[in-house]
């Protein structure tokens, strides 16, 4: 079965510097990948989405890039704010459209400290 | 923004007894679909829901559940006789086509007593 993984422990980093957070995925090769933030007791909110065939997208301080070779997705967020203090989700698309059943990893706690 | 709308934000029930979760999707989107969340745990697929019918489920969306469109614009998750297990974050969302996220609901935390 297709299987998800982003680094469970915590990323702390300082102010204005740059976080970068991986996701890994096995047994599959989705045609979308998609980046959610999600705050505590709330839903996922859509950040930004990549093609198999994109290698990197942009959105204001964001980055996303899809290695469909190492199965590796890389989100960076640039001068990072304490407000960017969240836990960041991948997801997978199954299927070759962008509305088909999506499969989470389990997310990575990025703390940002003034 | 439009906003997907899920109601009650909290129901504590009886374990064996029915609840009804509902979610008001976005409007102009085709494609709707149910998650759940326990504390810690991932965000997990239930059920994906187009033109009027179930389009794929999770082996969790067994007989117990139930999916309903009553009227164009409300979506509804049924659960027949809940279970201690199904205490847990019920996340509605919706899509459209193209190249878009999905927009998901605040959720309703359900409590199974």
């Amino acid at each position: 079965s297709q299987k998800i993984e982003q680094n469970s422990e915590a990323l702390n980093i300082q102010e204005g510097k740059t976080a970068t957070l991986t996701c890994n995925y096995t047994n599959y090769s989705p045609a979308y990948l998609q980046w959610y933030r999600q705050d505590p007791g709330r839903g996922p909110v859509f950040l930004l989405l990549i093609r198999e065939n994109e290698k990197e997208k942009r959105k204001e301080r964001l980055k996303v890039t899809f290695d469909t070779t190492l199965k590796q997705s890389l989100f960076h967020i640039t001068a990072s704010q304490p407000a960017d203090s969240a836990t960041y989700l991948c997801a997978l698309v199954r299927g070759s459209s962008n509305t088909g059943k999506l499969i989470f990893g389990q997310g990575t706690t990025l703390q940002v400290k003034p | 923004e439009p906003e997907v709308t899920q109601t009650p934000s909290h129901q504590v029930t009886q374990m064996g007894q029915e609840v009804i979760l509902r979610c008001v999707p976005i409007s102009n989107h085709l494609y709707f679909y149910w998650y759940r969340q326990i504390l810690g745990q991932k965000v997990e697929f239930l059920v994906s829901f187009y033109n009027n019918e179930i389009s794929e489920k999770s082996e969790i969306f067994d007989d117990q559940f139930s999916v309903e469109r009553p009227d164009g614009s409300n979506f509804t998750l049924k659960i027949r006789s809940t279970k201690l297990e199904d205490s847990a974050m019920y996340f509605c969302a919706s899509s459209g086509q193209g190249n878009y996220g999905y927009t998901f609901g605040s959720g309703t935390r359900l409590t199974v007593v």
